[in-house]
Parts: C-alpha cells; sequence; structure tokens
C-alpha cells in the first residue's frame, strides 16, 4: 500500500531534549516537505526536499532541522524543543511534477507536546 | 502568493450533493486549482485538481467558472464520511508549496 509513515504519532517531551520525528514513504517520491499545523494558523510549511541531498527551508524553518540522506526518509529534528513548538506535525511527499499534474500525500499526523 | 476565500462552514444532509464555492479572483494564468481535504484526526487529502476545464474523478467533481475566478467542488451524495475541512488551494504548476488557508468546514447529517 503507497503510504507516507511518521513515527513516534504522539510525543511528549521536555524543553530542550533533542528529539526526532521520522517520515518515510514507499512511493519512490522526490518531493518530501513538513509541515506544522496550529489552531488558528492552519498548515505551515517547515521545511521541503526536492531531492537526496537538497533541503531548503519553508515558512517556519527555526528551530528544526531536517537531512535527506535517502530518498525514502526524511526527519524532523529538534535540537532544542521549547514549548512553542507544541504542535501537529505532518510530513509529506510527491512525485515530481509533469505539467502541474500531482497530488501530495500526507502521513497521518505526529501529536508533540513540549512542557 | 494567490489567495482564496472559502465560506468558514456549510452543511449538508446525507446523500444530497454538497457544493463548495472557492473565489480566487487574483488567480494566475499558470495556477492549478487544487481541492484537499482533512478529515478529522487526520492528515490532509487530495482530492481533486484542474486548470481550466472541469474535472471529475471518483470522489468528486470540480467546475471552473469561465473566468478561473471562482471554481466548485461538487460532492454529488454526502455521506458521513465526508465530514472534513476542505481546502481550496492555488498552485503555480511549476511549485510544489501548498498554502493551506483556514477552508470550509462541512458537516453531514444524517
Amino acid at each position: 500500500e503507497a503510504q507516507v509513515t511518521q513515527n513516534p504519532r504522539y510525543l511528549i517531551t521536555v524543553t530542550g531534549k533533542k528529539l526526532t520525528v521520522t517520515c518515510s514513504q514507499n512511493m519512490n517520491h522526490e518531493y518530501m516537505s513538513w509541515y506544522r499545523q496550529d489552531p488558528g494558523l492552519g498548515l505551515r510549511q517547515i521545511y521541503y526536499s526536492m531531492n537526496v541531498e537538497v533541503t531548503d527551508k519553508g515558512d517556519v524553518p527555526e528551530g528544526y532541522k531536517v537531512s535527506r540522506k535517502e530518498k525514502r526518509n526524511f526527519p524532523l529534528i529538534l535540537e532544542s524543543p521549547s514549548p512553542n513548538q507544541t504542535s501537529l506535525y505532518f510530513c509529506a511527499s510527491s512525485p515530481r511534477l509533469a505539467g502541474g499534474s500531482y497530488e501530495q500525500y500526507f502521513g497521518p499526523g505526529t501529536r508533540l507536546t513540549v512542557t | 502568493d494567490a489567495k482564496t476565500t472559502q465560506p468558514n462552514s456549510m452543511e449538508s444532509n446525507e446523500e444530497e450533493p454538497v457544493h463548495l464555492p472557492c473565489n480566487h479572483s487574483t488567480i494566475s494564468g499558470t495556477d492549478y486549482i487544487h481541492w484537499y481535504r482533512q478529515l478529522p484526526s487526520q492528515g490532509p487529502e487530495y482530492v481533486i485538481h484542474g486548470l481550466t476545464s472541469n474535472v471529475n474523478n471518483r470522489m468528486a467533481s470540480l467546475a471552473i467558472a469561465e473566468d478561473r475566478k471562482s471554481s466548485t467542488l461538487i460532492l454529488h451524495r454526502a455521506t458521513l464520511r465526508d465530514a472534513a475541512v476542505y481546502y481550496c488551494i492555488l498552485n503555480p504548476g511549476n511549485d510544489y508549496k501548498l498554502s493551506f488557508g483556514a477552508g470550509t468546514t462541512v458537516t453531514v447529517r444524517a
């Protein structure tokens, strides 16, 4: 089954304790990205990757890191989490654009609470 | 980025059609109109997209105005499973990024 998986689905942590949220897709997609969703602010893009070893900042990259060493994986790293990073996080992937015809596949989400 | 305007919420009865409007008066000639939906406690899900012509797929239909300044997502027979937030998004064909607005919350009454 074609899917985007995220782990963990739920995480409660403390301020300053480094954490990684994993994202993996089995569709051989080149493009992957991370979003966060907050009440009243909607979904905002954090980072994205056009291909292996190619990453770039989205709208709200502060406090986050990413890496793309393999095509299928795109982990989100919080080196020193803070309470304002409490949010619902989504990973997404998409095949290469072909004349504007594409769709993004989203993971199930990771609910992170930083105390 | 060109913006879209959607109603905050809509209600429908089960098995009746739902017409979700979206205004995008500043759309450019290369912007595609995408629709995604987000069911409760799930990630967004692709519904449909189009450029100029009306589009149909197994989930919905997309009717695009001739001047492309508005569009309508049509769910032909709403089911309880269609209760979700529906997002209308404009996207240039050469950009993967999706800019989500507030969307329309659709409630389906049994």
